[in-house]
């Protein structure tokens, strides 16, 4: 069973960047799949953000994606969320993802973390 | 960008009773909608894609249905460990993938 685990810092300053990795257990990232990442708050529901292949080509949320970077880390077996110029409405639990389908992008989300909560807070 | 709406927001269902949650899209995502399940305080957990294919591991009561803008998620005989969130997304028409609000499914 595929495991992934959310890590970074909690509370983020405004107009600062949040940064958080995602550790991947029984699958390696190379293995050919993309993966995502998910934001939850009580406002805005689920939304995705991003998501990332292994050989590093991204998409984009286009209401966020000027302000986001993915990147992932083979070795470490990780992969990585940049969100700049963060504001209080970034407030949210972020889950990162394995993504499946039948692929050209038609991808629903088959494993999940279990989410971090990332204040934006002065 | 699609929008995906979920009613009712509520569901009050007694165990051993039958379920029926919606999800409509604003416009048609064929049958690329999958519907997953939030207990407090865990992550998401897939239950159906392609409208009505069970995710491995997913008991038989769980069933999808629907196509193009309307879809149902049937739970049978409703368990425990049954209640919780549900959302709907679709990934037929993207970026960006989009999800419902959720129904939240109590016990009654």
């Amino acid at each position: 069973q595929v495991q992934l685990q959310e890590s970074g810092p909690a509370l983020v300053k405004p107009s600062e960047t949040l940064s958080l990795a995602c550790a991947v257990s029984n699958q390696y990232i190379s293995s050919g799949y993309y993966w995502g990442w998910i934001r939850q708050s009580p406002g805005k529901g689920l939304e995705w953000i991003g998501s990332i292949y292994s050989s590093g080509s991204t998409y984009f949320n286009p209401s966020l994606k000027s302000r986001v970077t993915l990147s992932v880390e083979l070795a470490k077996n990780q992969f990585s969320l940049k969100l700049s110029s963060v504001t209080a409405a970034d407030t949210a639990v972020y889950h990162c993802a394995k993504m499946s389908g039948g692929g050209s992008g038609s991808y629903y989300f088959d494993y999940w973390g279990q989410g971090t909560l990332v204040t934006v807070s002065s | 960008e699609i929008v995906m709406t979920q009613s009712p927001a509520t569901l009050s269902v007694s165990p051993g009773e039958r379920a029926t949650l919606s999800c409509r899209a604003s416009q048609s995502v064929s049958s690329n909608l999958a519907w997953y399940q939030q207990r407090p305080g865990q992550a998401p957990r897939l239950l159906i894609y392609g409208a009505s294919t069970r995710a491995t591991g997913i008991p038989a009561r769980f069933s999808g249905s629907g196509s193009g803008i309307q879809f149902t998620l049937t739970i049978s005989s409703l368990q425990s460990e049954d209640f919780a969130v549900y959302f709907c997304q679709q990934y037929d028409n993207w970026p960006p993938y989009t999800f419902g609000q959720g129904t939240k499914l109590e016990i009654k």
